[in-house]
């Protein structure tokens, strides 16, 4: 069993619409969850994280983390072209930073 | 604020043959690491360095990959001889300190072995 799944099957949607995105962990250990935005042949950018279970929102993106079912998902709300991207989720445990990532989810956002 | 810088942007080199990725951090962080991330897959962590000490590099294949940062600050990643399979990107990260979970990724260098 892989330590992330993410079904990385590409995502089509049209503009304004929410995109839902979620991963799956089998690590009791991670603590941090992560989503990353990746440009096609650019690196990875950090777009949030948060520590733990929770909610955390960040104007259109929000980030969701279930400890207990050990999945975690990202919402985008009003979706726009420019969110165009492959989305990666990424964890690691406390005190040891090695990020775990997931496939990724490419997301295309149709005008 | 300067991002994590790599070169060369893009390698092509036949399988046996040797290469070399540069990295330079942002400036002041303590931690660097290196990822590979096969087409279609998420980065995989090789070797990750604070300062110039290795912290793991539990995942580097180290009868053909090595690593070194010198004077904590660049690093060079090498590869010799190459396979087919290390065809990737090779993507160089840094964080300002060790526990940090944010890690600001650099554009990567896009190796193609033929």
């Amino acid at each position: 069993q892989k330590e992330v799944e993410q079904d990385p099957g590409p995502l089509s949607v049209p503009e304004g619409a929410i995109v839902s995105l979620n991963c799956t962990y089998s690590n009791s250990a991670f603590q941090y969850f992560m989503w990353y935005r990746q440009y096609s042949r650019k690196g990875p950018e950090l777009l949030m994280y948060t520590y733990s279970s929770g909610n955390k929102e960040d104007g259109r993106f929000t980030a969701q983390v279930d400890k207990s079912s050990k999945y975690i998902s990202l919402f985008i709300r009003d979706s726009q072209p420019s969110d165009s991207a492959t989305y990666l989720c990424a964890m690691s445990a406390s005190g040891n930073n090695r990020l775990a990532f997931g496939k990724g989810n490419q997301v295309v956002v149709i005008p | 604020e300067a991002g994590v810088a790599q070169s060369p942007r893009y390698k092509i080199i036949e399988k046996r043959q040797s290469v070399a990725f540069w990295c330079n951090p942002i400036s002041g962080h303590a931690t660097l690491y290196w990822y590979q991330q096969i087409l279609g897959q998420g980065p995989k962590l090789l070797i990750q360095f604070q300062n110039n000490g290795v912290v793991d590099d539990s995942q580097l294949p180290k009868d053909r990959f090595s690593a070194e940062r010198l004077k904590g600050v660049d690093s060079t990643l090498k590869i010799q001889p190459a396979k087919l399979e290390d065809s990737a990107v090779y993507l160089c990260a840094s964080s300002p300190e060790y526990g940090q979970p944010e890690q600001f990724f650099g554009p990567g260098t896009r190796l193609t072995v033929l």
